[in-house]
């Protein structure tokens, strides 16, 4: 029972690159997430997919895309990446947004230089 | 938008001590969680109290929850070395049902 998985776990940009961070989830969920989290920042919600095919900004959605694949796959995709996308990144699904509780991958930290 | 603020932002004691920490949120909401994250890990769900519930037990975690205040507290009871980690509130507030999240609070336990 692998959970929520995500690759890769860690990732050097050049500024101007793009890249896909994958997550997969195995636990049937409806609500998929992806967060960063910044020093002194706590979680920020990027996006969110509250059930497949559909998809919302969170807080902090500038610079990123993201596509629900299925019920289990939910990708984010930086465009064009900037340092100021150098974060820890992390996947989270759900059976119930906000209602239940949340289980995370393992994160992806990322540098953009 | 932070809604739960930990108290306190960090926290040191020695193995077999208890250690309490306070999550304050600002608006009405239907449940509060705590998460534990190891040093470069994913974040661990620990217990979910809801709105209508006052205190809740899991192991060796006690949490409580007070609408009236806005406040919840978690005590970790006998601590070990292993509880060494960050301690995170999220809160599931509002018609949207956002889980929103407060800034963490820093706990090592010293053997």
């Amino acid at each position: 029972n692998a959970g929520v998985t995500q690759t890769p776990k860690f990732q050097v940009l050049k500024t101007g690159q793009s890249m896909t961070l994958q997550c997969a989830q195995d636990m049937n969920h409806n609500s998929m997430y992806w967060y960063r989290q910044d020093p002194g920042m706590g979680l920020r919600l990027i996006y969110y997919s509250a059930s497949e095919g559909t998809t919302d900004k969170g807080e902090v959605p500038n610079g990123y895309n993201v596509s629900r694949l299925n019920k289990r796959e939910f990708s984010l995709r930086l465009e064009s990446a900037a340092p100021s996308q150098t974060s820890v990144y992390f996947c989270a699904s759900s059976t119930d947004r906000g209602l239940s509780e949340a289980f995370f991958g393992q994160g992806t930290r990322l540098t953009v230089v | 938008s932070q809604q739960g603020e930990e108290d306190p932002q960090a926290l040191s004691i020695q193995e077999g001590e208890n250690a309490t920490m306070n999550c304050s949120y600002k608006t009405s909401i239907n449940n509060l969680q705590w998460y534990r994250q190891n040093s470069g890990r994913g974040l661990v769900h620990l217990i979910l109290i809801r709105s209508n519930e006052r205190e809740k037990h899991s192991g060796r975690l006690r949490v409580t929850l007070d609408t009236s205040k806005k406040s919840s507290s978690l005590l970790i009871t006998a601590s070990r070395a292993a509880d060494t980690a960050s301690y995170f509130c999220a809160t599931g507030a509002g018609n949207n049902r956002k889980l929103i999240w407060g800034l963490g609070t820093s706990l090592a336990v010293n053997p």
